[in-house]
């Protein structure tokens, strides 16, 4: 079974307005850390944003927040006010595992979002 | 330069060479990682390593290489270069900042095997 998915492979947003991002995960571990990352047309990966297991509130940064429903395992990823510059491949993360797993994520496939002016 | 680099950038090479992707990170990141991204796809984890001398095997280790004799420094062989390789390589390292371990990616390397 897939440990993070990502069930809408493009979307559309038209400029000015919010766009949620899906992101379900699975895992037995009770603490664990889930990740955005932003990969532009350019190539590079970019993290975003982070929330914890055990973090009460959900995580914010900029225009970017994070709806975590821990029971519903879910993580998606808000933006509000898109701009042009927003356009690119966005993959949720999963980090699990203790000692030398630690540090270890499980990415998922992706979701292209394109922003229409 | 500070931060986290690759060489080479692009790469072409044969069929059954070897090939070493190299990374270098400045941070003293105690973890590194290598993954490889198929056009459209997301990212598989090749190998990683949690210290210097201390790696192990991700999702997609077979033909594949790694050592880290030291903290900043994580190359990727290819033993024997197959199509299938073709692929854009990252590395990315990382560390706990209160638990978190997000990941901070070089550029990348586009590898072409011919």
């Amino acid at each position: 079974a897939q440990k993070i998915t990502q069930t809408q492979p493009g979307m559309f947003v038209q400029e000015k307005e919010a766009v949620t991002l899906d992101c379900t995960y699975d895992t037995s571990d009770p603490s664990y850390g889930l990740f955005w990352y932003k990969q532009p047309s350019s190539g590079e990966m970019i993290f975003l944003i982070y929330q914890g297991s055990y973090d009460q509130q959900n995580a914010t940064e900029g225009r970017y927040s994070l709806n975590f429903q821990k029971a519903r395992k879910s993580a998606n990823l808000v933006i509000s006010a898109s701009q042009l510059g927003d356009s690119a491949m966005y993959f949720c993360a999963m980090r699990e595992g203790y000692g030398t797993n630690a540090g270890k994520s499980t990415f998922g496939d992706g979701t292209t979002l394109t922003v229409k002016p | 330069d500070a931060g986290i680099t690759q060489s080479p950038r692009y790469k072409i090479t044969e069929t059954g060479r070897q090939v070493t992707l190299m990374c270098h990170q400045t941070w003293s990141h105690s973890y590194m990682f290598w993954y490889r991204q198929d056009l459209g796809h997301g990212l598989r984890l090749i190998y990683y390593s949690a210290a210097a001398d201390i790696t192990d095997k991700g999702e997609v280790p077979d033909g594949y290489v790694v050592s880290r004799s030291k903290t900043e420094n994580f190359p990727l062989t290819l033993e024997s270069a197959t199509r299938s390789q073709t692929s854009v390589y990252f590395c990315a390292s990382s560390e706990s900042a209160g638990g978190r371990y997000e990941q901070y990616f070089g550029p990348g390397t586009r590898l072409t095997v011919t």
